[in-house]
């Protein structure tokens, strides 16, 4: 069956550092690929999304590139902020479908002053 | 515009019983789906509803059972709690079956 793997965490980084979260998946067929974010007390949101291989999904200064070769969507980005500390979750879905997701377990960034 | 709430948002129960989820949809969305998510893990998929019936189901026994109202909001059931129940559980509205989800914050379960 699908499923995600994705870096153990806490990570934790000083402000302004790059970041990199590695995410690696195993699925038949095409599937979308997505990253959420869990904030302190809140539900989960949406961060960013690809839907065919070399996509590069981003948003609030993060991106992510689905790698069909390399069964990978690892979430980067260049410069984090103290307000991006969360709980970060790589998900998959069959093709054609954002509701039905298979997520990894979840990677936890702290980021220090 | 309101979004997907949840409740209660925390609650004890005992091997054995049985609980009610309860969760409302965001204004316009027709689907509502349930995760579960034990601690330290990723959610996992329970089912999905869309206009009233089940539109797809994880691998959950059928002691977890769900309905939809029409007014697209949603309740999950679980009878003969079991330790292993103990987790977040998450409620997910979509415009449609196949739309992006927005999550509510969840309602912990805790079973004795």
């Amino acid at each position: 069956g699908d499923s995600v793997t994705q870096m153990e965490g806490p990570v934790t980084l000083s402000e302004e550092a790059f970041l990199t979260i590695n995410c690696t998946y195993t699925a038949t067929g095409y599937p979308s690929l997505f990253w959420y974010v869990q904030y302190p007390g809140e539900g989960l949101q949406l961060l960013l999304k690809a839907t065919k291989a070399d996509d590069k999904g981003s948003n609030k200064g993060f991106e992510a590139t689905y790698r069909k070769e390399t069964t990978s969507f690892h979430l980067e980005k260049g410069s984090v902020q103290v307000s991006d500390s969360a709980v970060y979750f790589c998900a998959l879905s069959d093709s054609g479908t954002a509701s039905k997701l298979t997520f990894g377990t979840g990677t936890r960034l702290q980021v220090t002053l | 515009e309101t979004g997907v709430t949840q409740s209660p948002t925390h609650l004890i129960k005992t091997r054995g019983q049985q609980v009610t989820l309860r969760c409302s949809s965001q204004s316009g969305h027709n689907t509502v789906s349930w995760y579960q998510q034990a601690l330290g893990q990723g959610p996992q998929f329970i089912f999905q509803y869309y206009r009233e019936e089940e539109n797809g189901r994880g691998n959950f026994p059928p002691r977890f059972s769900g309905l939809q109202f029409p007014n697209y909001s949603s309740e999950l059931n679980v009878n003969a709690l079991e330790l292993d129940d103990s987790a977040l559980y998450l409620c997910a509205s979509s415009p449609g079956p196949h739309g992006e989800l927005f999550f509510g914050e969840g309602s912990r379960l805790t079973v004795l």
